[in-house]
């Protein structure tokens, strides 16, 4: 069983639907990641965060440490929003770098 | 544009082959990573290098070579690949907990 697992693996929405993508881990962790992967495998870090809630534009990012569970919200859904979405635990391990543990991904698909 | 730029993009390679991947990063980050993303498993940390020292090897085999000769630049040299090792290559670098993420190479081994 994988350290850090999500869900759901894919999910189609309609453009303006409001999507949730969970993410959980059983590890002690110093941080939580989520990065977005576009078709043609470039990664960009969305958000990075230890606790609470942080928002970029249409995205919002939660973290309950007590449950060791993150989500991460795309209000008003849209077509380029289309990627695949990595959660990544920080474990609280291995170094001043720590390991990076990464879940499978969400594979979203928004259509028009 | 991340900063992190990766070449080649795509390569493919016989089994009997020598070639090596490039990363650069002029983000003045001081940590660099390789990471093997193959189809369906989760991103798998291959190197780490921190002020060009090597500080992480997650037990990767010896036909993958890496090289920092710089804190801007990272190589993997590979040599006698076997067909699974076909995968995205992806590198990284850090200055903090926040990576990076470079485009990747798409490599196949025949």
């Amino acid at each position: 069983k994988n350290e850090v697992e999500q869900s759901p693996q894919n999910l189609t929405a309609q453009e303006g639907e409001f999507i949730t993508i969970n993410c959980s881990y059983s590890v002690g962790i110093s941080a939580l990641h989520w990065l977005q992967q576009h078709p043609g495998g470039g990664i960009v870090s969305l958000f990075m965060l230890s606790s609470g809630k942080k928002k970029h534009g249409r995205l919002i990012a939660t973290i309950n440490i007590q449950e060791k569970h993150s989500s991460l919200h795309i209000t008003a859904s849209h077509p380029r929003d289309s990627a695949v979405y990595i959660c990544a635990a920080r474990a609280n391990y291995g170094g001043s770098q720590g390991n990076l543990i990464f879940g499978k991904g969400t594979k979203l698909s928004v259509k028009p | 544009e991340t900063g992190v730029t990766q070449t080649p993009r795509h390569l493919v390679m016989g089994m009997t082959n020598k070639k090596s991947l490039k990363c650069e990063q002029h983000l003045g980050h001081n940590a660099m990573y390789w990471y093997k993303q193959s189809a369906k498993k989760p991103l798998e940390l291959m190197f780490v290098y921190n002020f060009k020292e090597q500080t992480e090897n997650n037990s990767v085999p010896s036909r993958f070579s890496p090289e920092c000769p710089n804190s801007s630049h990272l190589f993997l040299h590979l040599h006698t690949l076997q067909p699974e090792d076909s995968a995205l290559y992806l590198c990284a670098s850090s200055h903090g907990s926040l990576q990076y993420f470079g485009p990747g190479t798409r490599l196949t081994v025949l």
